[in-house]
């Protein structure tokens, strides 16, 4: 089986700051892969990153980078230097071994709030 | 540039009744999925299509039916709804994965079904 876990409910950031959200996964598999997709208020779903089990360096796009811990089954989302409009829900998913690799788990989220 | 189109996007049903949930992609894409989402669960996949001409059971398939009608529409049935089934309804879809695709899911709007 593989499973997600998002551990923050919430988290809160003062704009301009750095935040990190936490994802854990669980696979006896070697070969997977890691989303973030980001969902705000309005509701639609929007791809942010992704990492795959046998990439040697932490992914990168622009703000959001992920610190990537194969040991620890960890894939954390690092967002810097935080903006308003990045308040919303993030979701952490994998893509692994069950379905043939067809098909993405997903976590239950952590809601983030970005103050002034 | 469309993308993913759900239609409809609200949707009020008594108990009992049946409707379809509509979905079609511009981008060319085999595998096509069905999600709902409700509140502090995440995403949790219905059914998906991994290639035109097939379909497979998700996390939760209970209560839904899905035809795959070409390569660009996915259509979700619900034949009997229940209150139960109150939820956001999410259909996606993404080139043919693999061990290590890159490739992401792309979320239509979603379609907010409340079943009284």
């Amino acid at each position: 089986a593989q499973k997600i876990t998002q551990t923050q409910p919430g988290m809160f950031v003062q704009e301009k700051e750095a935040v990190t959200l936490d994802c854990t996964y669980d696979t006896s598999d070697q070969s997977y892969g890691l989303f973030w997709y980001k969902q705000p208020s309005s509701g639609e779903m929007i791809f942010l990153i992704y990492q795959g089990s046998y990439d040697e360096q932490n992914a990168t796009e622009g703000r959001y980078s992920l610190n990537f811990q194969k040991a620890r089954k960890s894939a954390n989302l690092v967002i810097s230097a935080s903006q308003l409009g990045d308040s919303a829900m993030y979701f952490c998913a994998m893509r692994g071994p069950i379905s043939g690799y067809s098909t993405l788990t997903f976590g239950k989220g952590t809601m983030l709030l970005v103050s002034p | 540039n469309a993308g993913v189109t759900q239609t409809p996007k609200f949707q009020v049903l008594k108990t009992g009744q049946s409707m379809t949930l509509q979905c079609a992609q511009d981008m060319n894409h085999n595998s096509m999925y069905w999600y709902r989402q409700d509140p502090g669960m995440g995403l949790r996949l219905i059914y998906y299509s991994a290639s035109e001409g097939t379909t497979d059971k998700g996390e939760v398939p209970n209560g839904y039916n899905v035809s795959r009608l070409n390569k660009r529409e996915f259509s979700l049935r619900l034949e009997s709804a229940a209150p139960s089934q109150t939820s956001v309804y999410f259909c996606a879809s993404s080139e043919s994965p693999g061990v290590t695709s890159n490739q992401p899911q792309h979320f239509g709007d979603g379609t907010r079904l409340s079943i009284l």
